[in-house]
């Protein structure tokens, strides 16, 4: 099936250092999400945009809508050991009958302390 | 705690068998999607339903179905098991088609077929 490209697979960081990590798409979305996954846990939902060349802050991430519409980024300021995890990218279309979220392959982010 | 419930947490079973995994949405929510997730695959839309009628249809092969019911829990069939089905499956409830992509997600259901 459809899927975005996101990078990179894996960062392994220490901790107090900032992260970034993007998707792109082939495909116009009118809705970024980006989630957080915890071994054997759903996808927590941390950010969601929904206008082209958003930006928007949940404490230490910040995530952008990019301009074109087909990519998105997520920074993450002085990561702690909880930062560790999976983060996925997911683009979406609202505004029609169907909601179903395209995901990207994930991110894996180790943090040394 | 996303407030969309699964049961069973685990499931294992044999190749052939049938079983069935169920999702509870947050309160309120009338869409519910369903995703299975495998290492290689990552996270893939199965099927959406929204009030009771079926939405969308993703990558789902025709062995599984699924429901939704009057009271908006969902079922999600699985049917002549095989190894490549082991996988975690997750539920996934928004609020309304069309106002919002904000999904939240179950614990999920890790199947096992032996």
């Amino acid at each position: 099936g459809q899927q975005l490209n996101q990078s990179p697979q894996s960062m392994f960081i220490q901790e107090g250092e900032d992260v970034s990590m993007n998707c792109t798409s082939s495909s116009i979305f009118n809705t970024w999400l980006w989630y957080k996954q915890d071994p054997g846990e759903g996808p927590v939902l941390l950010i969601a945009l929904y206008k082209a060349g958003e930006l928007t802050s949940n404490g230490r991430l910040t995530a952008q809508f990019g301009i074109t519409r087909k990519d998105s980024f997520l920074n993450i300021s002085a990561s702690i050991p909880s930062d560790v995890g999976i983060y996925f990218c997911a683009g979406g279309y609202y505004g029609g009958s169907q909601g179903n979220l395209i995901f990207g392959k994930g991110t894996k982010l180790s943090v040394k302390p | 705690d996303s407030g969309v419930t699964q049961t069973p947490k685990h499931l294992i079973t044999a190749t052939g068998q049938r079983v069935t995994l169920r999702c509870s949405p947050r309160s309120g929510d009338l869409s519910v999607y369903w995703y299975q997730q495998s290492l290689d695959q990552g996270l893939q839309f199965l099927i959406q339903y929204y009030n009771g009628e079926e939405r969308a249809k993703g990558n789902i092969l025709e062995r599984f179905s699924a429901q939704q019911f009057p009271d908006l829990h969902s079922e999600l069939n699985l049917s002549s098991l095989e190894l490549g089905d082991s996988a975690l499956y997750f539920c996934a409830s928004s609020a309304r088609t069309g106002s919002t992509n904000e999904q939240f997600f179950g614990p999920g259901t890790r199947l096992t077929v032996l």
